[in-house]
C-alpha cells in the first residue's frame, strides 16, 4: 500500500541549532514533493516544492532534499527560532492527478 | 487579497442533519480540494474539482458531496451527519494542480452529536 512517513515524536531543539526532518515514501513515483508549515487551529502553509529532476531546494533559511533513489526528503530549518515551533507536513504528487496526498506531519518545539 | 475563505468556523450539528460547508477563492484558480483532518491520521481529501463544473472522488468521499458551479466556489455538503464525521475541514485550491503550492483556508471544526 502507499504510504508517507514522518516521524510522530515531536523534534524537540535548541534555539540556534539545525532541525532535521525526514520523509519516507512507499509505492509512489511522484513528479514533486511540497513542504508545508501548520500552526495549531490553522491551516496548513505552502513552504517549499522539489521536482524529481532537482536534488536539493533552498528558501531563505530552509532547506530541502530529495532522493528519489531512498525515497526520501529532508527538511532542515537553520538557526531555527522559537517561531519556527510548528507541524511540518510533507506532501506529495502521488498517481500524477493533480491531487496532493500528505504525510501526518511531524512537530518541531524550538526551545529558547 | 482574501486567498482561501471557508464558513462557517464551526459547527456543531445533530446525528442525520444536513449542512453545506462554502469555500471561496479570489484567487482565479482552477483547482479546489477538500481535505479532513483528524487527529493521528492526517490530512485526508475528500473530493476535488479541476475546474467549474467538474467534481472528482478523493480519498474518503463516503457521506459527502460536493458541487462547483462557479470557478470561485467549491462546496462541501454533509447530506446526514453521523458521529464520524466530526473532523476539521480545509479547503485548498492551486492553480496548477500542485506543480506549485496549495492555498489553504483557515478550516471549519464541525462536531456531530
Amino acid at each position: 500500500s502507499q504510504k508517507i512517513e514522518q516521524n510522530s515524536e515531536a523534534l524537540n531543539i535548541q534555539e540556534g541549532k539545525t532541525a532535521t526532518l525526514t520523509c519516507n515514501y512507499t509505492n509512489y513515483s511522484p513528479a514533486y514533493l511540497q513542504w508545508y508549515r501548520q500552526d495549531p487551529g490553522r491551516g496548513p502553509v505552502f513552504l517549499l516544492l522539489i521536482r524529481e529532476n532537482e536534488k536539493e531546494k533552498r528558501k531563505e533559511r530552509l532547506k530541502v532534499t530529495f532522493d528519489t533513489t531512498l525515497k526520501q526528503s529532508l527538511f532542515h530549518i537553520t538557526a531555527s527560532q522559537p517561531a519556527d515551533s510548528a507541524t511540518y507536513l510533507c506532501a506529495l504528487d502521488g498517481d500524477g492527478n493533480n491531487r496532493l496526498a500528505f504525510g501526518k506531519g511531524n512537530q518541531v518545539v524550538v526551545i529558547p | 487579497n482574501a486567498g482561501v475563505t471557508q464558513t462557517p468556523k464551526f459547527r456543531v450539528l445533530k446525528t442525520g442533519q444536513s449542512m453545506t460547508l462554502l469555500c471561496a477563492q479570489d484567487m482565479n484558480h482552477e483547482y479546489m480540494y477538500w481535505y479532513r483532518q483528524d487527529p493521528g491520521m492526517g490530512l485526508r481529501l475528500i473530493h476535488y474539482s479541476v475546474g467549474e463544473g467538474t467534481t472528482a472522488k478523493g480519498e474518503v468521499p463516503d457521506g459527502y458531496n460536493v458541487s462547483r458551479l462557479k470557478k470561485q466556489n467549491f462546496l462541501l455538503g454533509l447530506e446526514s451527519a453521523a458521529p464520524s464525521q466530526t473532523s476539521v475541514y480545509f479547503c485548498a485550491s492551486s492553480s496548477s494542480g500542485g506543480g506549485e503550492g496549495y492555498t489553504f483556508g483557515s478550516g471549519t471544526r464541525l462536531t456531530v452529536v
